[in-house]
């Protein structure tokens, strides 16, 4: 069984750039969810994907959206990168979409945007 | 507004010694409340979840919903429980989850 899988480790854009960053869910996921932590904060909420459908949105603007295909992996794209954008992107799966299931992360993709 | 606070940035204690990191949540409803950790170059996981009710690594937390209060206590602290930990929300029993800011434990040997 293999765990969940981001793509790339690191980048760096510049502002006004567009990016996308990848995620493999753990095998027999169908629920990914994005998330954005900052130096120094707690990750925060993106939105989830579930099934395809974008299933739950956080407080973030329309340049962040997502995907997610047919084989549960998922990208998240940010358009018009702004100097704030700079975090660590975590992707974590799930099976299903109720608390009892274990939400697994992957290790992150660091977004550096100059 | 749902809001998990964690007021310590910073926790050292030396090796032996009780531990408490302390989650104060913001919720209406019925709270679904847990604990990750971040261990150093290691990625996220679950430490343990309330509605469980299990100790993991000796690590305990009791949900009070008196104090909106879910702190995570270990009697004896090790030199390994050294690590990023944060308190996390479920959203309306999703897994959908909000975090606080992280607190690190530091353990002196």
């Amino acid at each position: 069984e293999t765990g969940v899988t981001q793509s790339p480790t690191h980048l760096i854009k510049t502002r006004g750039q567009q990016v996308t960053l990848r995620c493999s869910s753990q095998s027999g996921h169908n629920t990914v969810s994005w998330y954005q932590q900052a130096l120094g904060q707690g990750p925060q909420f993106i939105f989830q994907y579930y099934r395809e459908e974008e299933n739950g949105r956080g407080n973030f603007p329309p340049r962040f959206s997502g995907l997610q295909f047919p084989n549960y992996s998922s990208e998240l794209n940010v358009n018009a990168l702004e100097l704030d954008d700079s975090a660590l992107y975590l992707c974590a799966s799930s099976e299903g979409q109720g608390s009892g299931n274990t939400i697994y992360f992957g290790e992150g993709s660091w977004l550096t945007v100059v | 507004a749902q809001r998990v606070t964690q007021p310590e940035k910073l926790l050292s204690v030396f090796k032996g010694a009780p531990v408490e990191l302390k989650c104060n949540y913001s919720y209406s409803g019925s709270p679904e409340l847990f604990w990750y950790v971040q261990y150093s170059r290691q990625r996220l996981q679950l430490l343990l979840r309330h509605i469980s009710r299990e100790s993991i690594k000796g690590f305990t937390a009791d949900l009070n919903k008196g104090e909106t209060s879910f702190h995570l206590k270990k009697p004896f602290a090790q030199e390994e429980d050294s690590a990023m930990y944060y308190c996390a929300l479920s959203v309306h029993n999703t897994d959908k989850l909000i975090f606080g800011t992280g607190t690190r434990l530091q353990v002196f040997p």
